[in-house]
């Protein structure tokens, strides 16, 4: 069965630093890989995703994403963060015959400081 | 283009009772999925309905079932609720027609809390 780490459950940033966010999974076969985000009561944003194609995933709000399969990792980054980046992220797995079934990391919080 | 949509935003119950959740998929879409995220946690993958059948259920009892129309808009059920089923219950949808089955958009979700 597959599974999703992110490691570190909070994380604070200063305004207009990087911010890196870690995720790793573990799958017998390269699986699908997600991040979204989660602002104050609403749902899941998706920001970006891998599917198999370019290792470095660009998505929404300057932030991208690296797969790593050597690693089993998907780690988020952002070169400068905004005080509009503060909010939940989710890291996300599925396998290619269980679409629609993600699985999801505990998450992290992200705390910018001005 | 709407997105995905659920009703209600809230909902109060009390330990014992049955609710029900909707879900509208967005356009185009013909799969639903639905999670439960309690506080604090990551979503967790309840079932996921295609062609108005349960294709794939995550590990929750069977007190929580559900359905799907012919419009592909969904429900959940949960019944003899417990003070455990308090969380937030996100709906999700894709497109296994339009090839992006495995990109999901999700609700804003339903706030169920069991008193």
């Amino acid at each position: 069965a597959q599974s999703v780490t992110q490691l570190g459950s909070h994380v604070s940033v200063s305004e207009g630093a990087l911010v890196l966010l870690r995720c790793n999974y573990s799958s017998s076969v390269p699986p699908y890989l997600f991040w979204y985000v989660q602002y104050p009561n609403q749902g899941l944003q998706l920001l970006l995703k891998y599917t198999s194609a370019a290792t470095l995933v660009k998505g929404i709000n300057g932030f991208e994403a690296e797969f790593k399969k050597s690693e089993t990792s998907f780690h988020l980054t952002k070169p400068s963060a905004h005080m509009s980046d503060a909010a939940e992220y989710f890291c996300a797995v599925s396998e290619a015959d269980s679409w629609g079934k993600l699985q999801f990391g505990a998450g992290t919080q992200v705390v910018v400081t001005p | 283009d709407a997105g995905v949509t659920q009703s209600p935003t809230h909902l109060i119950k009390t330990r014992g009772q049955q609710v029900t959740l909707r879900c509208s998929p967005k356009s185009g879409h013909d799969t639903v999925s639905w999670y439960q995220q309690a506080l604090g946690q990551g979503p967790q993958f309840i079932f996921q309905y295609y062609e108005e059948e349960e294709r794939q259920r995550g590990n929750f009892p069977d007190r929580f079932s559900g359905h799907q129309f012919p419009n592909y808009s969904s429900e959940l059920n949960v019944n003899a609720l417990l003070l455990g089923d308090s969380a937030l219950y996100l709906c999700a949808s894709s497109s296994l027609y339009l090839g992006t089955e495995h990109e999901q958009f999700f609700g804003p979700g339903t706030r169920l809390t069991v008193l």
